[in-house]
């Protein structure tokens, strides 16, 4: 089992350009999740999508697409990066609840806007 | 809405003594579960330990236990005999009916020989 991976490791981007980070997970999970992790704060949640077929939006949506394109992937997209989408970004995966078990994490994609 | 607050952003600590990190959470939501995650300067989510609202006995891992104090909304950390290993961000996290995972903004514990 690979659990949660997330592709590319690194990314850097020019103000303006596109790009779509790849998550999948092989644990058969309903619920995966986009967030981001700017220096020094907590994890804020993006987008997630609770089963197969539906998203929903986090508290920090603006900027980003999400498409659940299987149980298996769900992908982020930026559409035209800015500065500001400088950050770190994890994928993670869960049963769904309840009971509200663990989620599991992606490595990350460090992604850099200039 | 749901939110979790975490009102200590450093501690600094003595090796094996014990530390307790502070988590206090709002939700409307009857059913819901808690967690706490450690993120070491490598970067992972490393899972610790879970709370779940319906749950009577406090949740324990190894040195890790959970203070849940249900009427009081808080779900505190406590490490017992902390070790040079222990430093790291700490998150608490909470998950709710609709699925949705909301973190709070962490602790920075430095254990110091």
């Amino acid at each position: 089992n690979a659990g949660v991976t997330q592709t590319p490791k690194f990314q850097v981007l020019k103000t303006g350009q596109s790009m779509t980070l790849q998550c999948a997970q092989d644990m058969n999970h309903n619920s995966m999740y986009w967030y981001r992790q700017d220096p020094g704060m907590g994890l804020r949640l993006i987008y997630y999508s609770a089963s197969e077929g539906t998203t929903d939006k986090g508290e920090v949506p603006n900027g980003y697409n999400v498409s659940r394109l299987n149980k298996r992937e769900f992908s982020l997209r930026l559409e035209s990066a800015a500065p500001s989408q400088t950050s770190v970004y994890f994928c993670a995966s869960s049963l769904a609840g309840p009971p509200y078990n663990e989620q599991f994490f992606g490595p990350g994609t460090r992604l850099t806007v200039l | 809405a749901q939110k979790i607050t975490q009102t200590q952003p450093g501690m600094f600590v003595q090796e094996k003594e014990a530390v307790t990190l502070d988590c206090t959470y709002d939700t409307s939501d009857p059913s819901y579960g808690l967690f706490w995650y450690k993120q070491p300067s490598s970067g992972e989510m490393i899972f610790l330990i879970y709370q779940g609202s319906y749950d009577q006995q406090n949740a324990t891992e190894g040195r890790y236990s959970l203070n849940f104090q249900k009427a009081r909304k808080s779900a505190n950390l406590v490490i017992s005999a902390s070790q040079l290993g222990d430093s790291a961000m700490y998150f608490c996290a909470m998950r709710t009916g609709n699925e949705k995972l909301t973190f709070g903004t962490g602790t920075r514990l430095t254990i110091i020989p």
